[in-house]
């Protein structure tokens, strides 16, 4: 199965920075990649997929890019609502459709 | 407004069965194939099991192969998994999931928590 592997696990961040997440795929996945904003007791939300496709009602400062093996999620503009955990899921050896394992951001 | 709400969950002892449910609406529920996801207690996301939109293909994550069966009644519009076996491992939150395109679930049900414990 292919693993995917998110970096950091773990951020602090103020309002207003900008915000990159990476993730790694154990092999390629060419742009079958999509991004999962999940808050506390809450379901996930989509927010990107095809790597870098805008899900319908996300917020612009949200984009995707990347492509085989390593993409990245960036917050432009870090807003309030946007601390939560953030999910890739590799869908190119589907089912299963495999997760990252999340990365917190936190407030600082 | 796309709705999925689960519902059967609950406490059950390790061997036990449950068998979830998904009450879709407000949107065509036969023509997407459709998932659960299960999430830990404060852990990541994990794919469960698959079924396409006229029940030809079903797939199974490894640790549930045998145990679980996943189901649909499109003129119901409700999914199902029974679950049988259940381990403590097996405690999580289930969510039904909607997929579009393929591979991506652009819906999630607001979940169900299983819990197995004696």
């Amino acid at each position: 199965a292919i693993r995917m592997t998110q970096s950091p696990s773990s951020l602090s961040a103020s309002t207003g920075d900008r915000v990159t997440i990476t993730c790694r795929a154990s092999q390629g996945i060419s742009n079958s990649l999509a991004w999962y904003q999940q808050k506390p007791g809450k379901a996930p939300k989509l927010l990107i997929y095809a790597a870098s496709t805008l899900q319908i009602g996300v917020p612009s400062r949200f984009s995707g890019s990347g492509s085989g093996t390593d993409f990245t999620l960036t917050i432009s503009c870090l807003q309030s609502e946007d601390f939560a955990t953030y999910y890739c899921q590799q869908y190119y050896n589907y089912p299963p459709g495999t997760f990252g394992q999340g990365t917190k951001v936190e407030i600082k | 407004e796309v709705q999925l709400v689960e519902s059967g969950g609950g406490l059950v002892q390790p061997g036990g069965s449950l068998r979830l449910s998904c009450a879709a609406s407000g949107f065509t529920f036969s023509d997407y194939s459709m998932n659960w996801v299960r999430q830990a207690p404060g852990k990541g996301l994990e794919w469960v099991s698959y079924i396409n939109s006229i029940s030809s293909s079903i797939y199974y994550t490894d640790s549930v192969k045998g145990r679980f069966t996943l189901s649909r009644d499109n003129a119901k519009n409700s999914l199902y998994l029974q679950m049988n076996g259940l381990r403590v491992d097996d405690t999580a939150v289930y969510y039904c999931a909607r997929e579009r395109p393929r591979g991506v679930v652009d819906f999630w049900g607001q979940g169900i928590l299983v819990t197995v414990s004696s």
